[in-house]
């Protein structure tokens, strides 16, 4: 069964600093997505960036960029200029084949002014 | 368009009692899904249906039930509540053969 881990319960960086939340997975698939998703305190999920796992090249919107690295099974977001707008819960999920997602834990994210 | 809406936001139950969260969306969407989100925990998935009728079970379906009579809704019954049921919900729909997932403001459930 496919599993995804997030390593690091909680982050603060101050405001306009670089983050890098970590993300891992185990799956025995070829073919799959990966996703990172944001919760603010307002609860709702919102989707920041996608990585389908057959494109090489790294996904990038506006100040949010990943590090895929798909013989190791990692998928980190790099989230660059933070703002504290960036302040969340911020979720790792991967998609199998029956598009099913598996999430992981979460990581607590904090900007401070 | 409303996308994906849940009612209500939150509910207090006592235990024993039964309700139904509700769950609608407008895009026509085939996939809906219900997922529970507890602390210290990444969403877990408790049924999903792939079309109006057809219905299946996630990693975490005891104590819930659903149907999906029309393509624009999908509640989720709760018929006996318990204390271990109290969580966040989320409803949650997506196209055939899309990955995206559109979520619903969620539902913060408390059994007493």
């Amino acid at each position: 069964a496919q599993t995804v881990t997030q390593s690091q319960p909680e982050m603060s960086v101050q405001e306009a600093e670089t983050v890098t939340l970590s993300c891992t997975y185990d799956t025995s698939e070829n073919n799959y997505y990966l996703f990172w998703y944001k919760q603010p305190p307002s609860r709702q999920m919102i989707l920041v960036i996608r990585q389908e796992a057959y494109k090489q090249q790294n996904a990038t919107e506006n100040r949010f960029s990943v590090n895929f690295q798909k013989a190791a099974k990692s998928f980190s977001l790099k989230i660059s200029d933070s703002q504290l707008g960036d302040t969340a819960m911020y979720f790792c999920a991967y998609m199998d084949s029956n598009y099913q997602l598996i999430w992981g834990a979460g990581t607590k994210l904090i900007i401070k002014p | 368009n409303a996308g994906v809406t849940q009612t209500p936001k939150f509910q207090v139950l006592k235990t024993g009692q039964s309700m139904t969260l509700q769950c609608a969306q407008d895009m026509n969407h085939e996939y809906m899904s219900w997922y529970r989100q507890d602390p210290g925990m990444g969403l877990r998935l408790i049924h999903y249906s792939v079309g109006a009728g057809i219905t299946d079970q996630g990693e975490v379906p005891n104590g819930y039930n659903v149907s999906r009579s029309t393509t624009e809704d999908f509640p989720l019954r709760l018929l006996s509540a318990a204390p271990s049921q109290t969580s966040v919900y989320f409803c949650a729909s997506r196209a055939p053969f899309l990955d995206e997932q559109f979520f619903g403001p969620g539902t913060r459930l408390t059994v007493l």
